[in-house]
This record gives C-alpha cells, structure tokens and sequence, in this order.
C-alpha cells in the first residue's frame, strides 16, 4: 500500500516571500509523483509531476518540486509567491499498478 | 475549463430522497473516477470505471451507486444518504486506467453535497 503525508494543512505566506509545502510518502515499490492544484471553486488541475529523469521539475508558473528518493520526499517550492498563487496543494503517488493516492492537502493563503 | 463538467454545482438533499450527480466529459478518454472531498482529509477514491467497466470500487457504501453508460457519461446515483455524506463529490478523466499510472487526470469541478 501507498500513502501520502502532507505535514501543514495550513501555509499563510506574504507576498513576494519564498514559500515551501512538504510532501512524503510510502510506498514499497518505485512511484510515479505529483502536485495537484485547487483554485477556489474549481476542480483540480495538474502542476507538475515527476515520472523518471532529472529529480527537480518545474511548472509553467515558477514552481518547482523536488523528488528526493532518500527522504522518500517530493516538497514543492516557490522563490516569490503571488496573491493568484492562492490555493489547495494536493500532492499525490501513483505506483504502476494503481490510481492516484492523495495527501490531505496545504491551504496556502498569500496575504498582500 | 478541463473538458470535464459536472452537475448539478450544488445540491441539497434529504436522507430520504434520491437525486443523482452527472459527470460529462469530451477528452475522448477511456477511464473515469469519482472522488469524495471531506475537509481536512485526503482525497478518497470511489469509483474507476475503464471501457465502461468498472475496475475498482473502495468499498463504498451501497447507498451511493454508480453508472457509466459509455465511455464520456458517469453518474453517481444516491439514496438515503447521512448527514456525514455531506462533502465535494470530484469526477475525473484520464486516457486510461491502471496501465499507464503516470497519465494525468483531469478534474470536473465538482458537486457541493449537503445532506440534511
């Protein structure tokens, strides 16, 4: 079985600071990685996902996560956030056999 | 928009009655999911359906029951639901289910469950 912890329900950050939400998981066989986005009344939308190749992956939109075998982490991260930034985080693991495993989610609130 | 539509957007219902959720989607994709969305945890996986068969059912309650018509239409019909149902109901698409465990799934926006 696989799981996903995402340690903060809760990230308030100001504008323009650097911001980090943390992700684990379990899993006892390779896994294929992912951060999930929630805007406000929306459904979720893909961000960026790590399937195999370089450990750091990027979005489109300036954030970047890192898949760290050892630490069985895959921590998003980005320099300079935006009140539009504002959002649910799902990070989630999927092995070869199975769907998508979801952690609880981070809230990230962008204060002006 | 992600070529995923749910509706209704919101619903409230009573525990005695029966009302169903519609997922759409034109993405041409083989595989759908619906989701529950509690606050405060994980997302919870309910049902997969891949070529209109369903492949996975996480031992949900039988008062919620599924149905999936073709590949582009899934429903979630529902009867004498609890207060504790209450939650984000997510449908989901991707090309395909199992195989390709690193294919995306797009989201519809969900139905906003209230049961009184």
């Amino acid at each position: 079985a696989q799981s996903v912890t995402q340690l903060d329900s809760q990230v308030p950050v100001f504008e323009e600071a650097p911001v980090e939400l943390r992700c684990n998981y379990s899993s006892s066989v390779s896994v294929y990685l992912f951060w999930y986005v929630q805007y406000p009344n929306q459904g979720l939308q893909l961000l960026l996902k790590y399937l195999s190749g370089s450990t750091l992956v990027k979005s489109i939109n300036g954030f970047e996560a890192e898949f760290n075998k050892s630490q069985t982490s895959f921590h998003l991260r980005k320099p300079s956030v935006h009140i539009s930034d504002t959002a649910e985080y799902f990070c989630a693991v999927s092995d070869p056999a199975r769907q998508l495993t979801f952690g609880s989610g981070t809230q990230l609130t962008v204060l002006p | 928009e992600t070529g995923v539509t749910q509706t209704p957007r919101h619903l409230v219902m009573g525990m005695t009655n029966k009302k169903s959720l519609k997922c759409e989607q034109h993405l041409g994709h083989n595989a759908m999911y619906w989701y529950k969305q509690s606050a405060k945890k994980p997302l919870e996986l309910m049902f997969v359906y891949n070529f209109k068969e369903q492949t996975e059912n996480n031992s949900v309650p039988s008062r919620f029951s599924p149905e999936c018509p073709n590949s582009s239409h899934l429903f979630l019909h529902l009867h004498t639901l609890q207060p504790e149902d209450s939650a984000l109901y997510l449908c989901a698409s991707s090309q395909d289910a199992g195989a390709r465990a690193d294919t995306e799934a797009f989201f519809g926006q969900g139905t906003r469950l209230t049961v009184v």
